[in-house]
């Protein structure tokens, strides 16, 4: 059975650091591309970047208000995808998931969830 | 970067119904677009991907078309269970987006 956990959230004061980690079973986690997607209470869905796989040299894209600030990470030797957040503001303030990307010549798409971690960023 | 709008935002229907919802981008995606189902308090679940597959083990009540800008997608026979928010994402091209949400409530 896939499973995707993550942990790692908490209250943090803007302009603080947290780092989130996703541990992965269930799969082979470095066949695939994961990313991070976030949602703020009440919204939508944001996504926030994706890490591909080794055969892709773990190359990273992320959304404009992550760029700079965040950084993805993977560790395959652990099953463990990691999300580093820097200069946190509360806009920042959400339930953040991790998600496994399963590519076919049909495309992408996000077929796995975690439950989430929630971050609140306090002024 | 690729803007998704989403109509109807909320919608009401009553059990059996048959119920529509349509996702347009703000440039062509070929069919590079997936559909996500989200009950409260849940993750998203995948639904339907490169527009029209049915992701395994959703029910065949789903289904998904469209490529270019616009996208539906049908629930045929709307159930109880179907009360969810229901959002669109693109795959084509960085930054990945996602639609805006519709909210489908049973009447």
């Amino acid at each position: 059975e896939v499973q995707l956990v993550e942990s790692g959230g908490g209250l943090v004061q803007s302009g603080g650091s947290l780092r989130l980690s996703c541990a992965a079973s269930g799969f082979t986690f470095s066949d695939h591309y994961m990313d991070w997607v976030r949602q703020a209470p009440g919204k939508g869905l944001e996504w926030i970047g994706r890490i591909r796989k080794k055969a892709n040299r773990y190359t990273t894209e992320y959304a404009a208000s992550a760029k700079g600030r965040f950084t993805i990470s993977r560790d395959d030797s652990k099953d463990s995808l990691y999300l580093q957040m820097n200069s946190l503001k509360t806009a920042d303030t959400a339930l953040y998931y991790c998600a496994r990307n399963s590519e076919t010549s049909s495309g992408h798409r996000l077929d796995y969830w975690g439950q989430g971690t929630l971050v609140t960023v306090s002024s | 970067d690729i803007q998704l709008t989403q109509s109807p935002s909320f919608l009401s229907a009553s059990v059996g119904d048959r119920v529509t919802i349509t996702c347009r981008a703000s440039q062509g995606i070929s069919s590079y677009l997936a559909w996500y189902q989200q009950k409260p308090g849940k993750a998203p679940k995948l639904l339907i991907y490169a527009a029209s597959t049915l992701q395994s083990g959703v029910p065949s009540r789903f289904s998904g078309s469209g490529s270019g800008t616009e996208f539906t997608l049908t629930i045929s026979s709307l159930q109880p269970e179907d009360s969810a928010t229901y959002y669109c994402q693109q795959v084509n091209s960085y930054p990945l987006t996602f639609g805006p949400g519709t909210k489908v409530d049973i009447k």
